[in-house]
């Protein structure tokens, strides 16, 4: 167990769905981050919050949405789904933001897994 | 821009030792990352370095070098269990890891 939790595990569902994928960081960590990873692709970079704002954005598409609460878990809304959404999103934390490396190790969640049929 | 290069498959017996490359263009550099992710499992963290040289950890050791863009991830001892995809990910400071496409390790009998 990484300490990164995310639900659900997996999701099937219809394109033209909306979907919610949530994240609960590792103690202690104020960075949360979303990748998404597709077959034979690498782990793209989708978003980044911080302390409840946003930090950095990746190759985020617009129907796709974040956001980081008082508590610091995170959400991701996922809309008008399309056959090529499906894929693992990966929720990662970190202690920081910037500065030295040490402090920006991701620890990486399980992974939902998404299927849009 | 950036831009991070690893072979896409590799394969290595049991037991024998095997160098996986990455070689990155980025537009900074704080430090380069080496993850192992098992097929449909998240990426677990190995090693980072941000100066020059070799880090060794256990069976595993990894190497940077910042005026040539070059790593790689050297695994001793090979067992079944380090099948997996490596990942090589460079953090530039201001932005979050970049991540290769990953190289595919098979360890044969």
């Amino acid at each position: 167990d990484s300490g990164v939790t995310q639900t659900p595990k997996h999701l099937i569902t219809a394109t033209g769905q909306r979907v919610t994928l949530r994240c609960s960081p590792r103690s202690g960590d104020l960075s949360v981050y979303w990748y998404q990873q597709s077959l034979d692709q690498g782990l793209q970079f989708l978003i980044q919050y911080y302390n409840g704002e946003e930090r950095a954005k990746g190759n985020i598409l617009e129907r796709f949405s974040a956001q980081q609460f008082p508590d610091l878990h995170s959400e991701l809304n996922l809309s008008s789904l399309e056959l090529g959404d499906s894929a693992l999103y990966f929720c990662a934390s970190s202690v920081s933001s910037g500065g030295s490396s040490g402090a920006n190790v991701l620890t990486f969640g399980a992974g939902s897994r998404l299927t849009v049929l | 821009g950036q831009n991070i290069d690893q072979p896409t498959e590799m394969t290595a017996t049991e037991g024998a030792i095997v160098q996986i490359n990455c070689t990155y263009q980025t537009s900074g550099f704080n430090g380069l990352f080496w993850y192992q992710q098992h097929a449909g499992e998240a990426p677990t963290f190995l090693s980072y370095n941000v100066l020059d040289g070799l880090e060794e950890k256990g069976r595993f050791s990894s190497f940077l070098s910042r005026s040539k863009g070059y790593s790689y991830l050297l695994l001793k001892e090979l067992q079944m269990k380090d099948s997996a995809s490596y990942l090589c990910a460079v953090f530039s400071g201001n932005t979050p890891l970049v991540f290769g496409k990953g190289t595919r390790l098979s360890v044969i009998a």
